[in-house]
């Protein structure tokens, strides 16, 4: 079946750290996104590609890095400089019929 | 900028109940509006997607409505069943652009669903 894949599922960062989220899709989509969800405030939008090896900033990219070197993968860096990274990571493709999101990744500062 | 807004925020009702979600969006010019559930900690399920030119589209016990002059849509569910409980998301797909542009998300509407 053709679907989005994210992990891990959970994920802990200690103070400093850099961590990646994997994010594989084989849906044969161009574009892809990556966006963040906390408590209250609904989804927004932290990058997307809409072909490899091009990408763009979202509303809230800052402390974020992101690659397109495949079709199939978007990963997504969480780095040193994201002060706030605690939030549930969700990955989505799409063509002009919609969106499909993967399962997320809930990753928390330790 | 576009912006979404769902009401109610929360909603509590008894199994059986015919009930109705609401979205408004602030720009008209958009190019399709998906609905998604999500239950806790999962990620998202898409239900419905309307493309600008549509009024309406239909699933199962699930109905969406577009009225893109006055920036609105609505999800009917019928005959709500406890399963139906999750928090219930609406998406609007901008035009502007190309036809892969960002969605633009509202803050949902937390549905609970009791027997």
């Amino acid at each position: 079946d053709g679907g989005i894949t994210q992990s891990p599922k959970y994920l802990f960062r200690k103070e400093g750290q850099n961590v990646t989220l994997s994010c594989e899709q084989n849906l044969n989509h161009d574009a892809m996104y990556w966006y963040r969800q906390d408590p209250g405030q609904g989804l927004r939008l932290i990058y997307y590609s809409q072909i490899v090896n091009d990408f763009q900033k979202g509303d809230i990219a800052e402390g974020y890095s992101v690659s397109r070197e495949k079709k199939e993968s978007f990963p997504l860096t969480v780095t040193s400089a994201q002060k706030n990274p605690t939030a549930f990571y969700l990955c989505a493709s799409s063509i002009p019929g919609g969106y499909t999101f993967g399962s997320g990744t809930r990753l928390t500062v330790v | 900028k576009q912006e979404v807004t769902q009401i109610p925020a929360a909603l509590s009702v008894p199994e059986g109940e015919n009930l109705v979600l609401n979205c408004s969006f602030t720009d008209s010019a958009i190019y399709n509006l998906q609905w998604f559930r999500q239950d806790p900690g999962k990620g998202l399920t898409s239900l419905l997607l309307i493309q600008s030119s549509q009024r309406e589209q239909t699933s199962g016990r699930l109905n969406a409505s577009l009225d893109k002059s006055s920036g609105r849509s609505t999800l009917y569910i019928a005959a709500s069943q406890p399963g139906d409980s999750a928090t219930y998301l609406c998406a609007v797909r901008d035009a502007g652009g190309t036809s892969y542009g960002k969605l633009t998300f509202g803050q949902g509407t937390i549905l609970t669903v009791h027997p």
